[in-house]
């Protein structure tokens, strides 16, 4: 089966431009996640999507993050302006069970200048 | 809240030796799921072990085994007769049962060598 799809897998832009990523989930995966990962760190949730609706966005940056999973199926994640800070990779993932494995797709490498 | 500890920033170890990764964790859930990932310098995040807060005996796949141990709330991973391409970044990450969410540790470094 088809994994996780991401795009794009880099983007360099300048601080207070706007970037946007997107991606589609294994078919069937109720839920999708959009992980932030720094480098040298770990992933750090984003947001929760379950179906179409948000589940959790409790540490997404909601004065310039976005994220909108349209039809229940693929996200776009958005930052607009961007920070220096942003500069990371964004993971997606999905999973079909509640209490299953996370399915990651390559990520998207983010360089904010 | 959940939280996720490794102490292990980077770990070495020879070629067909094996080494362990240590986790700790903290949660108030009173079921949950334990899980590491594998994530090379390519990036993207590899399964590699589940182990349930249940379950009775520690979870093994091939070379992977997961040294469970409740009281303590440990979960180190066990890798046995290490291989090069085993050199990657090592998360040890748990997501309580009825959550959704899955939390991660900030990674070890695992190098092996020739």
């Amino acid at each position: 089966e088809a994994g996780v799809a991401q795009s794009p897998r880099y983007k360099i832009i300048e601080k207070r431009q706007s970037v946007a990523f997107w991606c589609n989930p294994i078919s069937g995966h109720a839920t999708l996640y959009w992980y932030q990962q720094i480098l040298g760190q770990g992933p750090k949730l984003l947001i929760q999507f379950q179906n179409n609706g948000v589940v959790d966005d409790s540490q997404l940056p909601k004065d310039r993050f976005s994220a909108e999973r349209l039809k229940g199926v693929d996200s776009t994640l958005k930052i607009q302006p961007a920070k220096l800070e942003d500069s990371a990779v964004y993971l997606c993932a999905s999973s079909f069970l509640a209490t299953g494995e996370l399915f990651f797709g390559e990520g998207s490498r983010l360089t904010v200048l | 809240a959940q939280k996720i500890t490794q102490t292990q920033p980077g770990m070495f170890v020879q070629e067909k030796e094996a080494v362990t990764l240590d986790c700790t964790y903290d949660t108030s859930d009173p079921s949950y799921g334990l899980f590491w990932y594998k994530q090379p310098s390519s990036g993207e995040m590899i399964f590699l072990i589940y182990q349930g807060s249940y379950d009775q005996q520690n979870a093994t796949e091939g070379r992977y085994s997961l040294n469970f141990q409740k009281a303590r709330k440990s979960a180190n991973l066990v890798i046995s007769a290490s291989q090069l391409g085993d050199s990657a970044m090592y998360f040890c990450a748990m997501r309580g049962m009825g959550r959704d969410d899955m939390r991660f540790g900030a990674g070890t470094r695992l190098t092996v060598k020739p």
